[in-house]
């Protein structure tokens, strides 16, 4: 399967503690983006990178999100101190090229975040 | 906040006909994309405009985008209940990066 993978697909965790997710994108894809998802709603964009360098973070995004993408390859975002407000769908994206005009996204299963 | 709105936030059509979805954005962007997005399945790829384009085809989807009016619309034609699922538009804005926005979707049920 070359599509893009996430780890787990699914994580229940206690309000207060640290969670860690993995995405591991489309191998000669230079683009990775990270979005959460809550029902009914279009994916919230949340931060994406080129290469290693993160170029965007959401204002939305507290301190308590990190994400990183050490060699340019796959990424974790961390969430620390999870709040019951954090519950959502976490999906991750990856597209090929350097083409502003061209931008079409291949998205992950997503990783299922419950916060009791 | 979400930079798309989708239009309308659902629709039921009968297997056979045309369903259109609209979408309006607020900034000035690169391009316009449509996802679509099946009851507990990712989310799929559709079709991408660019900002200099009016319009696109591919297959059944018929895609416009009208940066005067900040508006997109998508057309399935002939549609099957294979087609239920969400539609979301998403805009890369033109910021020099590559932000892109979704909207809240179109929840489009197709009656077999």
């Amino acid at each position: 399967d070359t599509g893009v993978s996430q780890d787990p697909r699914h994580k229940i965790t206690k309000r207060g503690q640290n969670v860690t997710f993995r995405c591991d994108p489309i191998s000669e894809h230079n683009r990775l983006y990270w979005y959460r998802q809550t029902l009914g709603q279009g994916p919230e964009f949340l931060t994406y990178f080129q290469n290693e360098a993160q170029l965007e973070k959401s204002r939305l995004l507290s301190d308590r999100f990190s994400a990183e993408r050490p060699k340019g390859s796959f990424s974790t975002l961390e969430i620390q101190r999870t709040e019951q407000g954090d519950s959502a769908m976490y999906l991750c994206a990856s597209s090929l090229g350097w083409d502003f005009l061209y931008n079409e996204q291949f998205f992950g299963p997503g990783t299922r975040l419950t916060v009791l | 906040s979400q930079q798309g709105e989708e239009d309308p936030q659902a629709l039921s059509i009968q297997e056979g006909e045309n369903a259109t979805m609209n979408c309006s954005y607020k900034t000035s962007i690169n391009n316009l994309q449509w996802y679509r997005q099946n009851s507990g399945r990712g989310l799929v790829h559709l079709i991408l405009i660019r900002s200099n384009e009016r319009e696109k085809h591919s297959g059944r989807l018929r895609v416009t985008l009208d940066t005067s009016k900040k508006s997109s619309s998508l057309l399935i034609t002939a549609s099957r209940a294979a087609d239920t699922a969400s539609y979301f538009c998403a805009t890369d804005l033109n910021t020099g990066g590559f932000k892109t926005i979704f909207g809240a979707g179109t929840r489009l049920f197709v009656k077999a």
